[in-house]
């Protein structure tokens, strides 16, 4: 069964507090991805890579940057954590650059 | 540029009564358009691509190229439809476009 996980459920941060977010995918997929989803905005790509140490900028990459050192673990990091950056973090990843499997979220709160 | 467009952000409909979830892309080749649904507390899930042309939980979807849409539809809706549904696009980008999402609801 096709698994992708996420280290946190729920974050809470304060403003300019360094934020770290992973996702492990256990299939063994090339592609791996970072959204965020905000109610009537739908979902965002940040960033995404399709190989391990390569990414590339989505829609939205301004504050965000990633890393994958491995190729089944992807992870957003959140500089200096601003207050319009609390939102709906969704990881997700595929074998090819069509169906994507999700992770189950992380809500960030930065007060 | 490749767009997605799902022009009702809330619909509601009562339980048997048919759906349609309706969506509209902008992209110059060939495209693949897929819906992904996300239920109250669960991840977000691929529902069917356009071209396995299959039905999956009584839902169907017709490419229209000439009116450039991939509306979703269902007879009679159940219930446990109620969920945020989202269209996507694959373009020449390689990467999919999400549209901002239909959240519907099935009233008993």
């Amino acid at each position: 069964d096709v698994k992708v996980t996420q280290s946190s459920r729920y974050l809470v941060k304060r403003t300019g507090e360094k934020v770290f977010l992973e996702c492990v995918q256990d299939m063994d997929h090339e592609n791996m991805f970072w959204y965020r989803q905000d109610p009537g905005l739908g979902l965002r790509l940040i960033y995404f890579s399709y190989d391990v140490k390569m990414k590339e900028k989505g829609d939205i990459p301004e504050g965000y940057s990633v890393s994958r050192e491995k190729k089944e673990r992807f992870s957003l990091i959140l500089e200096s954590a601003s207050t319009n950056q609390t939102s709906m973090y969704l990881c997700a990843s595929s074998l090819l650059m069509d169906e994507q499997f999700f992770g189950p979220g992380t809500r960030l709160t930065v007060l | 540029a490749q767009r997605v467009t799902q022009p009702e952000k809330l619909l509601s409909v009562f339980k048997g009564a048919p759906v349609e979830l309706k969506c509209n892309y902008s992209y110059s080749g060939s495209p693949e358009l897929f819906w992904y649904v996300q239920y109250s507390r669960q991840r977000l899930q691929l529902l069917l691509r356009h071209i396995s042309r299959e039905s999956i939980k009584g839902f169907t979807a017709d490419l229209n190229k000439g009116e450039t849409s991939f509306h979703l539809k269902k007879p009679f809706a159940q219930e446990e439809d109620s969920a945020m549904y989202y269209c996507a696009l694959l373009g020449g980008s390689e990467k999919l476009v999400f549209g901002k999402g239909t959240k519907l609801t099935v009233n008993p």
